[in-house]
């Protein structure tokens, strides 16, 4: 059974960077699927933030490209995500989840169906 | 970017009644469409995929039906643990992936 757990500070201080990590269990991240990051502010709906490959292969949203770097390690089983000079509008509940690959030879590509889910972390950006 | 639009906002059905829920897309999506569940306090589950096809464990009385623009997902017969939001997700065109604003299934 696939189980993703994200962890990271809960409390950020505006234009410091946010830094999560996604530890994942029962499954071998090695072994295929993206790997994807997902918030939800607060009594809001779902904004995807990004997708990485254990190739290192990545995909941002464009929205919040110029601000992320997302990483994956491999020897951990873990991903992890930082977003730099944040703003309160970045307060959300953090999810990391997996995501189905389709692959045409040799490259995969995100296929945009995520399952499981971990059970997120409120980040909440505040001085 | 895929704009998605859900209606209603709110649905309020008796049990064992029939909900119905709407989701469109600004664009044709094919049938890259999925819908997740969230209740309360927990992370989103995937329903469905490929715009009909179940997840994994879930229950029949779910379908989903629709392809292009217009979708529609279906609780056949409510239950009182189906009060949830229920959110509709593009993936045909990216990035972004995008979801829309979410539909509230109240049990009455």
């Amino acid at each position: 059974q696939v189980q993703l757990q994200e962890s990271g500070p809960e409390l950020v201080k505006p234009s410091e960077t946010l830094s999560l990590t996604c530890s994942v269990s029962g499954y071998s991240i090695n072994s295929g699927y993206y790997w994807v990051w997902i918030r939800q502010p607060p009594g809001k709906g779902l904004e995807w933030i990004a997708s990485i490959y254990h190739t290192r292969s990545t995909y941002f949203n464009p929205s919040l490209k110029s601000r992320l770097t997302v990483s994956v390690d491999t020897s951990k089983n873990q991903f992890s995500l930082k977003l730099t000079s944040v703003t309160a509008a970045d307060t959300a509940v953090y999810y990391c989840a997996r995501e189905v690959d389709y692959c045409s030879g040799d490259n995969c590509y995100p296929g945009g169906n995520f399952d499981p889910w971990g059970q997120g972390t409120l980040v909440t950006v505040s001085s | 970017e895929i704009v998605m639009t859900q209606s209603p906002a709110t649905l309020s059905v008796s049990p064992g009644e029939r909900a119905t829920l709407s989701c469109r897309a600004t664009e044709s999506v094919s049938s890259n469409l999925a819908w997740y569940q969230q209740k309360p306090g927990q992370a989103p589950r995937l329903l469905i995929y490929g715009a009909s096809i179940r997840a994994t464990g879930v229950p029949a009385r779910f379908s989903g039906s629709g392809s292009g623009t217009e979708f529609t997902l279906s609780i056949s017969s409510l239950q009182s643990e189906d009060s949830a939001v229920y959110y509709c997700q593009q993936y045909k065109n990216w990035p972004p992936w995008t979801f829309g604003q979410g539909t509230k299934v109240e049990i009455k």
